[in-house]
């Protein structure tokens, strides 16, 4: 069955410090790969995504994300943190071509002053 | 651009109450989606609608939730009765037809069932 993990609940980082934030799946074939952000009272936005091609993926906000088969790893990445990229990150994988996303969990991202 | 509207922003009612929530997709947008977001999880898939048909409900709790889009824009997420476990957040999405791996999403509707 397709699932989708994202181990760390919370994280805190200071602002300025580099980021990273995990997400693992499970999934038969190459899956689409997803990340969302949702600021508070929010709808969730989309940072980037993986389709296929190069295993480095660039998105919005200066985010990238590093699809990985070998460990069935799609992790999130930022060199520096602003504190307005304090918010909840959502992983998501679907079926190539619908619709069917399941959602991680959420990972809650803090930022320190 | 304007983006996915949804009204209300947030609602309190009692159990066994009737409640809506509405949306409008982005213009141009022929596919909608209902998510549920229930607190500490993430979005889960309720219906899809292609223009002013279903495509998948097999998520929606249908003894108590409905949904229509009559006129293939703005669409109706209905709940009757409400239960405690339906308090939750409710997300609208859409995409334009035949790119449905890229959604945008409102900002949703709180629900709070006491």
């Amino acid at each position: 069955a397709q699932s989708v993990t994202q181990p760390d609940i919370h994280i805190t980082v200071s602002e300025g410090a580099s980021l990273e934030l995990r997400c693992n799946y499970s999934y038969g074939a190459t899956p689409y790969l997803f990340w969302y952000v949702q600021s508070p009272g929010q709808g969730l936005q989309l940072l980037l995504k993986y389709f296929s091609g190069d295993t480095l993926v660039q998105g919005i906000k200066g985010f990238e994300a590093e699809f990985k088969r070998s460990q069935s790893s799609f992790n999130l990445r930022k060199p520096s943190v602003h504190w307005s990229d304090a918010a909840e990150y959502f992983c998501a994988v679907g079926p190539e071509g619908t619709y069917k996303y399941i959602f991680g969990t959420g990972t809650r991202l803090k930022v320190l002053a | 651009e304007a983006g996915v509207a949804q009204s209300p922003r947030y609602k309190i009612i009692e159990k066994r109450q009737s409640v809506a929530f509405w949306c409008n997709p982005i213009s141009g947008h022929a596919t909608l989606y209902w998510y549920q977001q229930i607190l500490g999880q993430g979005p889960k898939l309720l219906i899809q609608f292609q223009n002013n048909g279903v495509v998948d409900d097999s998520q929606l709790p249908k003894d108590r939730f409905s949904a229509e889009r009559l006129k293939g824009v703005d669409s109706t997420l209905k709940i009757q009765p409400a239960k405690l476990e339906d308090s939750a957040v409710y997300l609208c999405a859409s995409s334009l037809e035949g790119m449905v791996e890229t959604q945008y999403f409102g900002p949703g509707t709180r629900l709070l069932v006491l």
